[in-house]
C-alpha cells in the first residue's frame, strides 16, 4: 500500500495523560499536513511541513500540542495533558510541491482520539 | 461568520436523481476549489478540483464556481448508492496551500 498510514487509528485515554500519533506520507511528498475533525465537522487545519521545516501553525494548535517532521520523513503529533475537547480524528495529508500542476493532497484514515 | 458555509443536510434522494450541493465562502483570496467525498471511518479523497471561476466535468459529476458570487456547486447525475457520503467542499489559496473545509453535507441514495 503506497497511501498515507496512520498509526495507531484508534487510542483511548485518560484526561491528563500524553498521546502520540504517528503519519507516514507518501513516499518523496514534500508537504505533509495535519488537520482535526470532529463530528459533523469538516476537517480544520492545524499544521504543516515542508520537509522537516514547520511553516504554518494554525491557533488552533496550543501548547499542548507539538508536531515534528525529523528528516521530512514521517511525522509524529504529541498532545499533552489531554482534555475532553481534544477527542477528535486526527487525519494527516501529504502532497508533492510541484510547479505549474495542482498538488492533489492526499488523506490517511486517520486517528481517532477519545479522550475519557 | 464561517469562512466556508454548506449546508449540512441529510440529503436523501432516490437512485437516478441529480443531487446538487452548494457552498458559500467569503474570502475573496480563494483560487482552488475542491469537492472531496468521505466515507464513514475514512479520510477524504478528492473528486474534483477547479481553479478560479467556470465549470469542470468529470463523468457524472460537473463543478461550478462562481467567484463573482463567492458560490460553489456540485452536480451528481444519475446518482447511484455508491454516492452515499459526506461531501466536503473545500478552498485554498494557492495549488499546495492548507484546505479550508465546509462542514460537509450527508448524501443517502436510497436504491
Amino acid at each position: 500500500d503506497t497511501g498515507v498510514s496512520q498509526d495507531p487509528r484508534h487510542k483511548i485515554t485518560k484526561r491528563g495523560q500524553n498521546v502520540t500519533f504517528r503519519c507516514d506520507p507518501i513516499s518523496e511528498h514534500n508537504r505533509l499536513y495535519w488537520y482535526r475533525q470532529t463530528l459533523g465537522q469538516g476537517p480544520e487545519f492545524l499544521t504543516y511541513f515542508q520537509n522537516e521545516a514547520q511553516l504554518e501553525k494554525s491557533r488552533l494548535l496550543s501548547d499542548r500540542f507539538s508536531a515534528e517532521r525529523p528528516k521530512g520523513s514521517f511525522s509524529t503529533l504529541e498532545i499533552q495533558r489531554t482534555e475532553q475537547g481534544d477527542s477528535a480524528m486526527y487525519l494527516c495529508a501529504s502532497s508533492s510541491l510541484a510547479a505549474g500542476v495542482y498538488n492533489e493532497q492526499f488523506f490517511g484514515p486517520g486517528t481517532r482520539l477519545t479522550v475519557l | 461568520q464561517k469562512e466556508v458555509e454548506q449546508d449540512p443536510g441529510p440529503l436523501s434522494v432516490p437512485e437516478g436523481a441529480i443531487v446538487s450541493l452548494n457552498c458559500t465562502y467569503s474570502n475573496s483570496a480563494f483560487q482552488y476549489f475542491m469537492w472531496y467525498r468521505q466515507y464513514s471511518r475514512k479520510g477524504p479523497e478528492l473528486l474534483m478540483y477547479t481553479y478560479s471561476s467556470g465549470n469542470k466535468e468529470d463523468g457524472r459529476f460537473t463543478a461550478q464556481v462562481d467567484k463573482s458570487s463567492k458560490y460553489i456547486s456540485l452536480f451528481i447525475r444519475d446518482s447511484q448508492p455508491s454516492d452515499s457520503a459526506t461531501y466536503l467542499c473545500a478552498m485554498s489559496g494557492s495549488s499546495y496551500d492548507k484546505v479550508i473545509f465546509g462542514p460537509g453535507t450527508s448524501l443517502s441514495v436510497i436504491p
